[in-house]
């Protein structure tokens, strides 16, 4: 059974500061997703990553993906309040579709 | 385009009741698959389809039903709705896993549905 896990699950941060969020997964997979949500809203595509050592930057989002460790981030650069959202990952398991983390609730203050 | 749209946006039951949620997209695209989203638990897939005239179940089908007579389509019904379906829940599609495919999973604006 596929397991993704997300850490932090809460993350406060002050404008400007860098940080990282982690995605851990159990069993190989060649796909990760990165999404957004806002409260009440949708889920808005960030990221797909499809191989080992894949790396996109969106503005201040930058997300990597090593399936030797089943490791991605979602490295946020200078922090701003537009960021504030809940972050999720997820890893694609084929028949089993998507299989979420449990998100990381971002506030970022001025 | 109007990507994936989901009908109704709100939705209150009595427990015992049933309903559809509807689910379209004018993309062509094969698969489609209906998450759940309860609070602190991410999504969770509920049943997909890989094209017209196959569907599946996903982790937590209990309640639910689907078709898929045509490829725009992809209804979910609850038979006798329960407190417990009280939840979020999403429709997603995507072009497939075929070698042109994009991956990307589009997901609809979503129906919340409480049942009392």
């Amino acid at each position: 059974e596929l397991k993704v896990e997300q850490n932090p699950l809460f993350l406060s941060m002050q404008e400007g500061k860098n940080y990282t969020i982690y995605c851990n997964y159990s069993t190989t997979s060649d796909r990760l997703y990165w999404y957004r949500q806002d409260p009440g809203k949708s889920l808005e595509s960030l990221f797909v990553l499809l191989s080992n050592g894949a790396v996109k930057q969106e503005g201040r989002l930058m997300a990597s993906l090593d399936t030797k460790a089943r490791l991605s981030t979602l490295h946020i650069t200078a922090a701003v309040h537009d960021l504030s959202a809940t972050y999720f990952c997820a890893v694609w398991g084929g028949a089993d579709g998507l299989t979420f983390g449990k998100g990381t609730h971002l506030i970022i203050q001025p | 385009n109007a990507g994936v749209t989901q009908t109704p946006k709100f939705q209150v039951l009595k427990t015992g009741q049933s309903m559809t949620l509807q689910c379209a997209q004018d993309m062509n695209h094969e698969y489609m698959s209906w998450y759940r989203q309860d609070p602190g638990m991410g999504l969770r897939l509920i049943h997909y389809s890989v094209g017209a005239g196959i569907t599946d179940q996903g982790e937590v089908p209990n309640g639910y039903n689907v078709s898929r007579s045509t490829t725009e389509d992809f209804p979910l019904r609850l038979l006798s709705a329960a407190p417990s379906q009280t939840s979020v829940y999403f429709c997603a599609s995507s072009d497939g896993t075929g070698f042109r495919s994009s991956y990307e999973q589009y997901f609809g604006p979503g129906t919340r549905l409480t049942v009392t």
